[in-house]
């Protein structure tokens, strides 16, 4: 069974940075593209970012570019997403989720979500 | 950027009612669309994918239809169960992944 479980989340300054991981069990990690996805309060789903099996390619939203990395260490089935400068309007509900497929799909499986809050 | 569009935002139904939800496209995503279903506090759950392929374990009420730049979500006989926000996702520009601003389904 599929599991996935996000950590590092919790409340940070304006200017601040935080790592989330995501511990994934059940599947072959570096068979899949991974994507971070998140959700402010009470607003909807938004793409954060994916990176591919093996790490060499990765993808952001515009809203995040040159702010945040996402990175996996397939030897140790963990996903990471490094958030720096971080804004209130990066306040939210961060998920991990799983491609359905190696290719560009839709995802199949996520976590529990972390939360993040940037505030003063 | 692919911007997508669903409606209505909010849709108020009943216990066996026949619930349709659109989902259109800034421009063509062939078949690349996904559907989402999500509760409350919870994560999302895959409902369809590839625009009518039905994930394994979803209960066949619920069917996807679409090509192109419209795309719908159909569940017969809603279920007290299906009462949640319906998320629309399109995966064919490579690298973005595109969510739908949502349809909360209500009990009328």
């Amino acid at each position: 069974e599929v599991h996935l479980l996000e950590s590092g989340g919790g409340l940070v300054q304006p200017g601040g940075s935080l790592r989330l991981s995501c511990a994934a069990s059940g599947f072959t990690l570096s068979s899949y593209i991974m994507n971070w996805v998140r959700q402010a309060p009470g607003k909807g789903l938004e793409w954060v970012s994916s990176i591919t099996g093996g790490g060499g390619s990765t993808y952001y939203a515009d809203s995040v570019k040159g702010r945040f990395t996402i990175s996996r260490d397939n030897s140790k089935n963990t996903l990471y997403l490094q958030m720096n400068s971080l804004r209130a309007e990066d306040t939210a509900v961060y998920y991990c989720a799983k491609s359905r497929s190696s290719g560009w799909s839709a995802t199949d499986s996520w976590g529990q979500g972390t939360l993040v809050t940037v505030s003063p | 950027d692919i911007q997508m569009t669903q409606s209505p935002s909010t849709l108020s139904a009943s216990v066996g009612d026949r619930v349709t939800i659109t989902c259109r496209a800034s421009q063509s995503i062939s078949s690349w669309l996904a559907w989402y279903q999500q509760k409350p506090g919870k994560a999302p759950n895959l409902l369809i994918y590839k625009a009518s392929s039905l994930e394994s374990g979803v209960p066949s009420r619920f069917s996807g239809s679409g090509s192109g730049t419209e795309f719908t979500l159909t569940i017969n006989s809603l279920q007290p169960d299906d009462f949640a926000t319906y998320y629309c996702q399109q995966y064919n520009t490579y690298s973005r992944g595109t969510f739908g601003q949502g349809t909360k389904v209500e009990i009328k």
